[in-house]
């Protein structure tokens, strides 16, 4: 299709377990930004992709997440060692930036349940 | 530093009242402002957006307009219907910043038939 994928859409797991989420950008978009959504909570910045720069990682809440973007299209979410704390949907965004910030496209969202 | 502060909900409101959303910023530069909406079960989309001071976005019967004497950007809609019923979330963006975006915490609305 031609907005933004993301897999898998429910992952269940065990505390203490890895975990990978997948993003798939929009064709083309440059920026790409991971965010946490958790129950009753508004959207946390995660890290953000802009083209070849260095990532915004400012957003990571522990060193047990990283992230990374292979050929500045599909990004992939790591998070070892998974807690309980860490259930919440993850949601990926794209955007093109055209001199300045434009609209984010965003997926569907991972659902993660830590139990 | 940037941050986005929007009134709490949750909101419930008849059908066809007023609606208002407050939300007001704080930013180093000259930001974009956005709203985006969450429709149950679905991703969050934009809903309008004001890119300079005294803009108006408008959308699907929503208003916002870009106020930076009093740093706000509040959602108006002067009829809501049920299928406005939706998450909404006031958003900056500031190319001083690397084209980061902040969201605030979200806004519940519910509407009763």
């Amino acid at each position: 299709g031609a907005g933004v994928s993301q897999s898998p859409s429910n992952k269940v797991t065990e505390k203490g377990k890895d975990v990978e989420l997948r993003c798939d950008p929009i064709s083309g978009h440059t920026a790409l930004y991971w965010y946490r959504q958790s129950l009753g909570q508004g959207l946390e910045f995660l890290i953000y992709f802009q083209g070849n720069s260095a990532p915004d990682k400012s957003g990571l809440p522990s060193d047990r997440f990283s992230a990374e973007r292979t050929g500045g299209s599909v990004s992939t979410l790591t998070i070892q060692r998974t807690q309980q704390e860490d259930s919440a949907v993850y949601l990926c965004a794209s955007s093109l930036l055209a001199g300045g910030p434009g609209e984010l496209f965003f997926g569907e969202g991972s659902r993660l349940t830590v139990l | 530093g940037n941050s986005v502060t929007q009134m709490e909900g949750p909101v419930t409101l008849s059908e066809e009242a007023f609606l208002t959303i407050n939300c007001t910023y704080t930013a180093t530069g000259y930001p974009s402002l956005f709203w985006y909406v969450q429709y149950p079960g679905e991703g969050l989309q934009l809903l309008l957006k004001a890119t300079k001071a005294d803009d108006k976005g408008s959308n699907k019967g929503f208003e916002a307009t870009y106020r930076k004497e009093t740093t706000s950007f509040h959602l108006e809609k002067g009829s809501v219907q049920v299928s406005d019923s939706a998450v909404y979330f006031c958003a900056l963006s500031d190319s001083n910043t690397g084209n980061q975006f902040y969201f605030g915490t979200g806004t519940s609305l519910t509407v009763i038939p």
